[in-house]
């Protein structure tokens, strides 16, 4: 059974911190997703990636198949990061989601 | 170039009703993809669509839910007899390919009374 584990579960930072959000998963994949969603709004697809690293603005994601693990990082975090970031993957098309990471950033 | 049109955003059912649930794709996008999150839970895989076919429909319950995406017009998730389990977010992703990347919609909430 495909399982995806996230942690912290919530997270509070301030501003400017550097945060780092890790995501596990139990099968091989054929690709990664990271999500963002804020309070009652939709979703935003911020990565999907297989190998290595991707970097877009101030997020950056890397994963590591041979441990079955990919950390989502922001650099000089924001208050508008505040949000919950879902990390999601499988095999195929069917992907399993982990059950996020609330993040709070304050000023 | 419009993102995945959701409608409705909010929609309020009494036990037993129906609910019906619209999504237009992406321009260009023939993959489909329908997922629930119930309260304080994760996002769990429903349904992947093409165009007039149910690809994988393993994550639906096996009654009242079905979902159709037509030649022509939005993909619909129908959701008959409705219960107050049913109360969640659906929302629903697209995808210009098999596995790609997905682009979401804003979401449907529903609420069973």
């Amino acid at each position: 059974k495909n399982e995806v584990e996230q942690s912290p579960q919530n997270l509070t930072a301030q501003e400017g911190e550097f945060i780092t959000i890790n995501c596990s998963y139990s099968v091989g994949i054929s690709a990664l997703h990271w999500l963002q969603q804020h309070p009652g709004g939709g979703i935003v697809s911020l990565f999907m990636l297989s190998s290595g690293k991707k970097k877009h603005g101030r997020l950056i994601a890397t994963i590591n198949i041979q441990e079955k693990h990919s950390s989502l990082h922001i650099t000089a975090s924001h208050p508008r990061d505040s949000a919950v970031y879902i990390c999601g993957q499988g095999g195929s098309e069917k992907l399993v989601f982990g059950k996020g990471t609330k993040l709070t950033v304050n000023p | 170039n419009a993102g995945v049109m959701q409608n409705p955003r909010h929609l309020v059912r009494r036990r037993g009703q129906e609910a019906r649930l619209r999504c237009s794709p992406m321009k260009g996008h023939s993959h489909v993809y329908w997922y629930r999150q119930l309260p304080e839970e994760g996002l769990k895989f429903m349904v992947y669509l093409q165009k007039e076919n149910i690809i994988d429909e393993s994550g639906m319950p096996k009654e009242r839910f079905s979902a159709e995406f037509p030649k022509e017009g939005p993909s619909i998730l129908r959701i008959q007899q409705v219960v107050r389990g049913d109360s969640a977010a659906y929302f629903c992703a697209s995808s210009p390919q098999r596995a790609g990347e997905l682009f979401f919609g804003e979401g449907s909430r529903l609420t069973v009374l």
